[in-house]
């Protein structure tokens, strides 16, 4: 079975704090994305890459950065946590383009005071 | 650009009802179609699929029929169980050569015993 873990299942952190989000995958997909999830507007994609050390950005990419250095692992930085980036963040990856199925992390739940 | 509008929830049922939740797209050419399901506390994963028109996907007794003529994938399901609440998730894949997701703002369903 894949696996897609993400760092941390809850996170508390300060307005202003730089925050990491880590997600690690084992089936060497070349895809990964990063979303956020919120009542009512569902999932929103942030950043996506299709490659090691490629980044596209998504539909809300201000405020967030990405880092894919390695193909199992995609980061997403909150460079200055507000409080509007309080949120449900999901991880995801998918294989090449014959491969359409994402595989989720557990997701994590991000709470900025 | 592509979309995908599913019925507002929160759907309450009881056991062994019948279910309908409504899925339409906008998309250009033939996009890919997915259901997604997401348990408490857990993040998504993949209920079933259909990749061309007239496709039917299904998974643990769910359905859903690609419409090209009606841009439709509805899921139903003939008898649902108390373990079948959850939010429910439609989603395309577009065919304009990203990577890209659209997901819906999901539906949430609450079985009765």
């Amino acid at each position: 079975d894949v696996k897609v873990t993400q760092s941390s299942r809850y996170l508390v952190k300060r307005t202003g704090e730089k925050v990491f989000l880590e997600c690690v995958q084992d089936m060497d997909h070349e895809n990964m994305f990063w979303y956020r999830q919120d009542p009512g507007l569902g999932l929103r994609l942030i950043y996506f890459s299709y490659d090691v050390k490629m980044k596209e950005k998504g539909d809300i990419p201000e405020g967030y950065s990405v880092s894919r250095e390695k193909k199992e692992r995609f980061s997403l930085i909150l460079e200055s946590a507000s409080t509007n980036q309080t949120s449900m963040y999901l991880c995801a990856s998918s294989g090449g383009r014959r491969q359409e199925t994402q595989y989720f992390g557990p997701g994590t739940r991000l709470l900025v005071l | 650009g592509d979309s995908v509008t599913q019925m507002e929830g929160p759907v309450t049922l009881s056991e062994e009802a019948f279910l309908t939740i409504n899925c339409t797209y906008t998309a250009t050419g033939y996009p890919s179609l997915f259901w997604y399901v997401q348990y408490p506390g857990e993040g998504l994963q993949l209920l079933l699929k259909a990749t061309k028109a007239d496709d039917k996907g299904s998974n643990k007794g769910f359905e859903a029929t690609y419409r090209k003529e009606t841009t439709s994938f509805h899921l139903e399901k003939g008898s649902v169980q108390v373990s079948d609440s959850a939010v429910y998730f439609c989603a395309l894949r577009g065919t304009s050569g990203t990577y890209k997701y659209i997901f819906g703002t999901g539906t949430r369903l609450k079985v009765l015993a």
